[in-house]
């Protein structure tokens, strides 16, 4: 099956610092890459997602980065805030059976400092 | 709110005991989803119900643990003798056709005492 390595497992920055999380996943028919946001007690919350026939996608301060060679996707982002703190998960979900089934990566906690 | 909902939200139950937890996706989402998730590790794959068919359950899906989504709207997990190991948050996500996002409720942290 599918497995997802994220690094770093922690990340300090300096407000305004850019930040860089990434995934290295093993299927190659992995087609579908979100990247989830959980703050303390919620819920994973989407804020990127990129398929596989995109190699980059921006969205105002957060931008994801995919080499379906290299099988390895990235997170950054730049002009990091305080709000930016929480854990960001990488998964990556590709067909299973006749399904879409989503692996999850083990997590960055991501620590903006003021 | 048209979110995932899980309930209960919180529930500590003593070893041995089984607990039932309930999902409702959104409303026109096929596909639901249940994972397990411990301090410090993201979502694991529990099972994955396509309408009211289970197509896959994990291999961390003891015997005592089952699932149901009788009428392909919500969903129930039950635990049956837990164990203390068996203490995590218990998210539930669903999603509609094709290689859509997942959306997560707000899970089920269980405690086991």
């Amino acid at each position: 099956g599918e497995n997802v390595e994220q690094h770093p497992s922690t990340l300090s920055v300096q407000e305004g610092d850019s930040a860089v999380i990434k995934c290295t996943y093993s299927d190659s028919a992995s087609n579908y890459f979100p990247w989830y946001k959980q703050e303390l007690g919620k819920r994973p919350q989407l804020i990127i997602d990129i398929r596989s026939n995109v190699g980059e996608k921006k969205d105002q301060r957060i931008a994801v980065t995919l080499n379906k060679t290299a099988k390895h996707f990235s997170l950054h982002i730049t002009e990091t805030q305080p709000e930016d703190s929480a854990v960001y998960f990488c998964a990556a979900s590709g067909p299973a059976g006749g399904y879409q089934k989503v692996t999850f990566g083990t997590g960055t906690k991501l620590q903006v400092i003021p | 709110d048209t979110g995932v909902s899980q309930d209960p939200r919180h529930k500590i139950t003593k070893r041995g005991q089984n607990v039932t937890f309930r999902c409702d996706p959104i409303s026109e989402h096929n596909r639901l989803y249940w994972y397990r998730q411990t301090l410090g590790q993201g979502p694991e794959f529990l099972t994955y119900f396509q309408n009211e068919a289970q197509l896959e359950k994990s291999r961390l899906l003891s015997d005592r643990f089952s699932a149901e989504r009788p009428k392909g709207s919500f969903s129930t997990l039950e635990i049956q003798r837990t164990e203390q190991g068996d203490s995590a948050m218990y998210l539930c996500a669903s999603s509609s056709q094709g290689a859509g996002e997942a959306f997560f409720g707000q899970g089920t942290r269980l405690t086991v005492v």
